[in-house]
């Protein structure tokens, strides 16, 4: 089954403690991005990468990392989280920037 | 940079009226793309608007792609209690390598 898989759904953590959130597509998509979801903001961008080794800063990149080494995945990183990045995340990809975006489940992040 | 803009925030209305959510750009885009989030879920693409003008039709779903290319509409004749959700747009900048969110229009349908 074609789909975009994040892990951990649902975290719990606290400030400072590094974490990463996992990201991987089995449609051997070229473009992947990571939004952050907060309520009227809509969703925005954080980073997006076009293909493998190739990342780039997207709307709100301050206080995340991310890394493409391997086509289906894209992982983010918080080095140190603070509970202005308490928010739910999304991950997704598409063959192309400009192909329809296909996103997975979210994870539920809150940082106290 | 690019932004895109979405009004109204939150429409409720009685099943069977239509229902109208509006993007705007503040830059010409290459495509728009609008997206359906139900409550919990996570975003699902809809369709996908490329031509200046253009207009497309999913059953009672109609959307269109301004002349200018930098605003595009969805709307929804006769809701259902299905159409609950968040509808997005999302412009797509002209270097192909973006695609900016609108806020959203939360909608709700009072059976």
């Amino acid at each position: 089954e074609a789909q975009v898989t994040q892990n951990p759904r649902y975290l719990i953590t606290v400030t400072g403690k590094k974490l990463t959130v996992t990201c991987s597509q089995n449609m051997n998509h070229e473009y992947m991005s990571w939004y952050r979801q907060d309520p009227g903001l809509g969703l925005r961008q954080i980073y997006y990468s076009m293909n493998v080794e190739v990342t780039d800063k997207g709307d709100v990149p301050e206080g995340y990392k991310v890394s493409r080494k391997e086509k289906r995945n894209f992982p983010l990183i918080l080095e140190s989280p603070s509970p202005n990045q308490t928010s739910l995340y999304f991950c997704a990809s598409s063959f192309r920037a400009s192909n329809p975006a296909f996103f997975g489940q979210g994870t539920r992040l809150t940082v106290v | 940079g690019q932004q895109v803009m979405q009004i109204p925030q939150y429409q409720h209305v009685q099943e069977g009226e239509d229902f109208t959510t509006y993007c705007n750009s503040s830059t010409t885009l290459s495509n728009i793309q609008w997206y359906k989030q139900r409550p919990g879920g996570h975003p699902v693409f809809l369709i996908q608007l490329v031509k200046s003008g253009e207009v497309k039709k999913q059953k009672r779903l109609t959307f269109q792609f301004g002349e200018a290319k930098k605003n595009s509409s969805l709307h929804i004749t006769a809701t259902q209690t299905t159409d609950v959700g968040t509808y997005f747009c999302a412009g797509q900048d002209t270097s192909g390598s973006r695609l900016t969110f609108g806020e959203g229009t939360q909608l709700t349908v009072n059976p």
